[in-house]
């Protein structure tokens, strides 16, 4: 597509409840990432998608945090038993980086404003 | 680890030069990038820098000294626009994932 779509773009959940947000990057970007951004507060790196390699977890804050992409392209970020503190903006962005060529700026989607009530 | 720091609140009038620093602690990155946020949307890529010096871009220029581990966004001809959030962000490691700083929100004042 011609940007990074993500959806919802808004959601609502009540406390313990799980959610699944979803990203769509922009066609042929190889590397996809998930940040958060709570307010007031600068980006927090979550994971890291490079083409078929593992994926870097490093920023997850629990293990209720996981993701997926599947065959290279979308990718859903899935939060279980929510928690009021996971209350945030959830950004997804992608970019032409490849390991070895330098960094490469990255395209954000517009975000889904997860609110846990 | 690294650590990044920038101004939290900047006030500029509408036409002026104003610069916003970034100050940075890391043992090591591949590229220093600025980013525009306007309330309610995604960022947007405004600049990079590899090299020190200065990079120009319109309105828009940014610097970067990597022995000082200091940048700065400058943005000239301010316009009511440009009333946004300004982050610095931080390109390391093979994984090539930006840290971002807190961010700096500009208002512009007519």
């Amino acid at each position: 597509g011609a940007g990074v779509s993500q959806s919802p773009s808004n959601k609502v959940t009540e406390k313990g409840k799980d959610v699944e947000l979803r990203c769509d990057p922009i066609s042929g970007h190889t590397a996809l990432y998930w940040y958060r951004q709570s307010l007031g507060q600068g980006l927090e790196f979550l994971i890291y998608f490079q083409g078929n390699s593992a994926p870097d977890k490093s920023g997850l804050p629990s293990d209720r945090f996981s993701a997926e992409r599947t065959g290279g392209s979308v990718s859903t970020l899935t939060i279980q038993r929510t928690q009021q503190e996971d209350s945030a903006v959830y950004l997804c962005a992608s970019s032409l980086a490849r390991p070895g060529r330098g960094v490469e700026g990255y395209t954000f989607g517009s975000g889904t404003r997860l609110t846990v009530v | 680890g690294q650590n990044i720091d920038q101004p939290t609140e900047m006030t500029a009038t509408e036409g002026a030069i104003v610069q916003i620093n970034c100050t940075y602690q890391t043992s090591g990155f591949n590229g220093l990038f600025w980013y525009q946020q306007h309330a309610g949307e995604a960022p947007t890529f405004l600049s990079y820098n590899v090299l020190d010096g200065l990079e120009e871009k319109g309105r828009f220029s940014s610097f970067l000294s990597r022995s000082k581990g200091y940048s700065y966004l400058l943005l000239k001809e301010l316009q009511m626009k440009d009333s946004a959030s300004y982050l610095c962000a931080l390109g390391a490691g093979s994984a090539r994932q930006l840290t971002f700083g807190s961010g700096t929100q500009l208002t512009v004042l007519p």
